[in-house]
C-alpha cells in the first residue's frame, strides 16, 4: 500500500531531551516536507527536501533539523525541545517538484507534547 | 503572506450548498485545496493553476480568479461526509520550489 508513515504517533517528553520523529514513504517520491499544525494557524512548513541531500528551510525552521540521506526517509530532529514546540506534526511527500500535478500525501501525524 | 480563508466556520444542513474562499494579498500561481477530518491527515482535493482554471469532481468544484487573487471552493448538495476542515495552500511563483503557504482553514459542519 502506498503510504507515508510516521513514528511515533504520540510522544510526551521533557524540555531539552533530544528526540527524532521518523518519516518514510514507499512511493519513490522526490519531494518531502515537514509541517506543524497549531489551532487557528493552519499548516506551517518547517523544512522541505527536493531530493536526496537537498534540504531547505520553510517558514518556521528554528529549533528543528532534518536530513535526507535516503530518498524514502526524512527524519525530523528536535535537538533541545521546548514547550512551544508542542504541536501536531505532519510529514508529506509528492512525486515531483514543479509539475502541474503536485498532490501531497500526508502521514498520519505525530502529536508531540513537551513539558 | 498567509492567504485568508473565509468563512472561518460554517454549519449546514445536509443537501445545502457552501462556498469557501481563499484570498491572497499577492498574485497567485496556483491554489491547492485539501480537506482534513478530525484526527486525520489532510487529503488532497484539487489543484488550480494560473489561468482561471475551474476544476471539479463529484459535487465539489473550485475556481481560480487571478485578477481577484482568490480561489473559491464550491460544495454542492453537501453530504455528511463533507464535514471537516478545508485548507487552501498557495504558491506565488512557478519556481517557488513547491513551498506552499497555507490558510488557517475553514471548518465545515454538516448536520443531518
Amino acid at each position: 500500500e502506498a503510504q507515508v508513515t510516521q513514528n511515533p504517533r504520540y510522544l510526551i517528553t521533557v524540555t531539552g531531551k533530544k528526540l527524532t520523529v521518523t518519516c518514510s514513504q514507499n512511493m519513490n517520491h522526490e519531494y518531502m516536507s515537514w509541517y506543524r499544525q497549531d489551532p487557528g494557524l493552519g499548516l506551517r512548513q518547517i523544512y522541505y527536501s527536493m531530493n536526496v541531500e537537498v534540504t531547505d528551510k520553510g517558514d518556521v525552521p528554528e529549533g528543528y533539523k532534518v536530513s535526507r540521506k535516503e530518498k524514502r526517509n526524512f527524519p525530523l530532529i528536535l535537538e533541545s525541545p521546548s514547550p512551544n514546540q508542542t504541536s501536531l506534526y505532519f510529514c508529506a511527500s509528492s512525486l515531483d517538484v514543479g509539475s502541474s500535478y503536485n498532490e501531497q500525501f500526508f502521514g498520519p501525524g505525530t502529536r508531540l507534547t513537551v513539558l | 503572506q498567509q492567504p485568508v480563508q473565509s468563512p472561518q466556520a460554517v454549519i449546514l444542513r445536509e443537501g445545502e450548498d457552501a462556498v469557501i474562499n481563499c484570498s491572497s494579498s499577492k498574485a497567485l500561481y496556483s491554489v491547492h485545496w485539501y480537506r482534513q477530518k478530525h484526527g486525520e491527515a489532510p487529503v488532497f482535493l484539487m489543484i488550480l493553476l494560473k489561468g482561471g482554471e475551474q476544476k471539479g469532481h463529484d459535487k465539489i468544484s473550485a475556481s481560480f480568479n487571478e485578477k481577484k487573487q482568490q480561489s473559491s471552493l464550491y460544495l454542492t448538495a453537501s453530504q455528511l461526509s463533507y464535514s471537516g476542515t478545508y485548507f487552501c495552500g498557495t504558491e506565488f511563483t512557478s519556481d517557488s520550489n513547491y513551498q506552499l503557504i497555507w490558510g488557517a482553514g475553514t471548518k465545515l459542519i454538516i448536520k443531518p
